[in-house]
């Protein structure tokens, strides 16, 4: 089955403590990306990915990093969490940058006390 | 920069059709999508309409775009109680595949 695995689904954790949830897409996509969800702001981009090696920045970066070595994995890394970090998060994969379809992850819910 | 809007809330009967509306600031953007999130779950990709488009059916779905105007609109007809989610407006450019989303229009659908 084609699918955008995430894991966590849930997570609480508290400040400063390192995590890292993984992302992870069986469709050989090239691009995958990283969103936050938030009431009353929508779902905003935090990093994306071109391909093998190749990340950016999104709207929202500060706090996080991505790493891109396999295809199939973009992990989301959180160094130093801190309670406003604390939102839903979705990855999301397509073929290129420029297809017209992405696919979503089922989200991970991350409390930061 | 750009900006995505939508309203809040829509209620609609059973049966009824449902128009839920989105505005967008970039006259640039080439993709226009519609997603839909139940409760729960992750974003599900309804459809999507290329900037050159006006129009797209899919079954019970229509996307409207009016460009000059910035708007696009997505209706549902024959609605059901299955339809009652989060449905998220988004756009994006030709290259990077960056989505921005608007805050998402909560659909309840009343039997």
């Amino acid at each position: 089955e084609a699918q955008v695995t995430q894991n966590p689904r849930y997570l609480i954790t508290v400040t400063g403590k390192k995590l890292t949830v993984t992302c992870s897409q069986n469709m050989n996509h090239e691009y995958m990306s990283w969103y936050r969800q938030d009431p009353g702001l929508g779902l905003r981009q935090i990093y994306y990915s071109m391909n093998v090696e190749v990340t950016d920045k999104g709207d929202v970066p500060e706090g996080y990093k991505v790493s891109r070595k396999e295809k199939r994995n973009f992990p989301l890394i959180l160094e130093s969490p801190s309670p406003n970090q604390t939102s839903l998060y979705f990855c999301a994969s397509s073929f290129t940058a420029d297809s017209g379809e992405q696919y979503f992850g089922p989200g991970t819910r991350l409390t930061v006390t | 920069g750009e900006d995505v809007e939508q309203s809040l809330f829509l209620s609609v009967r059973e049966g009824d059709s449902s128009v839920i509306n989105c505005t967008y600031t970039d006259s640039s953007s080439t993709y226009l999508y519609w997603y839909k999130q139940e409760p729960g779950a992750g974003l599900q990709l309804l459809t999507y309409i290329f900037s050159n488009m006006d129009m797209k059916q899919d079954q019970r779905l229509t996307v409207l775009l009016n460009k000059k105007d910035k708007h696009l609109s997505l209706r549902i007809a024959d609605t059901q109680t299955g339809d009652s989610a989060i449905y998220f407006c988004a756009e994006s450019y030709n290259a990077g595949n960056m989505l921005t989303f608007g805050g998402g229009t909560r659909l309840m659908v009343k039997p």
